[in-house]
């Protein structure tokens, strides 16, 4: 099946510095990859939609200058969020649409959580 | 905005038994998808619902689609302490939107 890793896993930083997560897509080239954020104990909401080789949209209440979102290949996107303070701490989570497939079907990745001290 | 409402929200059984968790809505689907999700781990795809009414069997898991695409179930038969996990139903024309989740424990 369709592959999509995350790096890093883990990250700690302290508040104030900026933070870049990437997300590949391994054996496809995806045309549109997602952007979510988990908090403890509740399901996943959407960030952002990342198109390759524009600018990415985001959802409602997503600072676009705060969650900085680069997708400069078909396999590769990445998530910087800047400026971190603790309440951005979360669990990131991409997906990645596959070209080719139908439906609405998205890969996950392993998803990276972030703590800002 | 499509909404997508599960549950029960947490079920705690003994392994053997069945459950049956729901996911509704009042939009109309495409298609539905149901993905599992263990604690620091993104969610992983379990299958993914097309046509109305439409069954879908996955060992133990069965998944229906409803006849009007605004609804879908999963219901798993026999439970073990590998099924437990954070299940949920996802659907949407571009970006997923994300039912709220079934926390599932089986205990041994």
């Amino acid at each position: 099946g369709a592959v999509v890793s995350q790096h890093p896993s883990r990250v700690i930083c302290k508040s104030g510095t900026s933070v870049k997560i990437e997300c590949r897509s391994l054996d496809f080239q995806a045309t549109t990859m997602f952007w979510y954020r988990q908090f403890p104990k509740q399901s996943l909401m959407l960030m952002a939609t990342s198109n390759e080789g524009s600018k990415a949209t985001y959802e409602q209440g997503v600072e676009k200058d705060k969650f900085l979102i680069n997708h400069a290949s078909l396999t590769l996107s990445t998530l910087t969020v800047t400026s971190a303070h603790p309440e951005d701490s979360s669990f990131y989570i991409c997906s990645a649409k596959a070209r080719l497939v139908a439906h609405d079907t998205q890969y996950f990745g392993p998803g990276t959580r972030l703590t800002v001290l | 905005t499509q909404l997508l409402e599960q549950s029960p929200q947490f079920l705690s059984i003994q392994e053997g038994e069945n459950l049956t968790v729901y996911c509704n809505s009042s939009s109309v689907f495409s298609s539905l998808q149901w993905y599992r999700q263990e604690p620091g781990e993104g969610p992983v795809l379990l299958v993914t619902v097309v046509t109305g009414g439409e069954v879908k069997k996955l060992k133990r898991l069965t998944f229906q689609f409803g006849d009007a695409r605004k609804d879908s179930s999963l219901h798993i038969t026999a439970a073990q302490t590998g099924d437990t996990g954070l299940y949920l139903c996802a659907g949407g024309r571009r970006a997923l939107t994300f039912g709220s989740g079934t926390r599932l424990q089986v205990q041994p």
